[in-house]
């Protein structure tokens, strides 16, 4: 069975100042991907980016990034120049195998102004 | 390009009664997911079609719960008899062919059973 840890229930961060969201997952599988979904109030889940397994390059999608770790089994996403609306709760999930996709327990990200 | 389209948004019910809620997948893609996500926690599948065929509803309470995805496009998910435990955001996804692609969630429907 997959696993998805995100230790992190809440995280605050200065708005322009830079934040890091941990994950760790464990998976017995060779080929898999691993995303962060956004979720604010509305509740409507948004993808922020995007991680394939077998790729070394860590992925960045303008402000986002992610720190990659395939031997210690970690994918933390940073958020560089923090923005009011980036406000939200924020989803590790993995992907792979007959699993289907498994979600984290969420980290909340609050943005103080 | 329309999004996800989920019905009802809210739904409240008393324990024992059925109810149903239903999707609208983004026109085009092949696999369709249902989640339930109880406050406070992260989504988890219940069910996920490709086209009108199940993949995986190992996690699908099938003494209560059943969906159905008619012609590979809407599909609608039913829980009869419904129990406290059951109140969650229940959130349709699509996406074009696999777990792998970015999956488009719907608004989700808020269900509260008293």
């Amino acid at each position: 069975a997959q696993t998805v840890t995100q230790s992190q229930p809440e995280m605050s961060v200065q708005e322009a100042e830079t934040v890091t969201l941990s994950c760790t997952y464990d998976t017995s599988e060779s080929d898999y991907y691993l995303f962060w979904y956004k979720q604010p109030p509305s509740r409507q889940m948004i993808l922020v980016i995007r991680q394939e397994a077998y790729k070394q390059q860590n992925a960045t999608e303008n402000r986002f990034s992610v720190n990659f770790q395939k031997a210690a089994k970690s994918f933390s996403l940073k958020i560089s120049d923090s923005q009011l609306g980036d406000a939200a709760m924020y989803f590790c999930a993995l992907g792979g195998g007959a699993d289907g996709l498994t979600f984290g327990k969420g980290t909340h990200l609050i943005i103080q102004p | 390009e329309a999004g996800v389209a989920q019905s009802p948004r809210y739904k409240i019910i008393e324990k024992r009664q059925s109810v149903a809620f239903w999707c609208n997948p983004i026109s085009g893609h092949a696999t369709l997911y249902w989640y339930q996500q109880i406050l406070g926690q992260g989504p988890k599948l219940l069910i996920q079609f490709q086209n009108n065929g199940v993949v995986d509803d190992s996690q699908l309470p099938k003494d209560r719960f059943s969906a159905e995805r008619l012609k590979g496009v809407d599909s609608t998910l039913k829980i009869q008899p419904a129990k406290l435990e059951d109140s969650a955001v229940y959130l349709c996804a699509s996406s074009l062919e696999s777990i792998y692609n970015e999956q488009f969630f719907g608004p989700g429907t808020r269900l509260t059973v008293l």
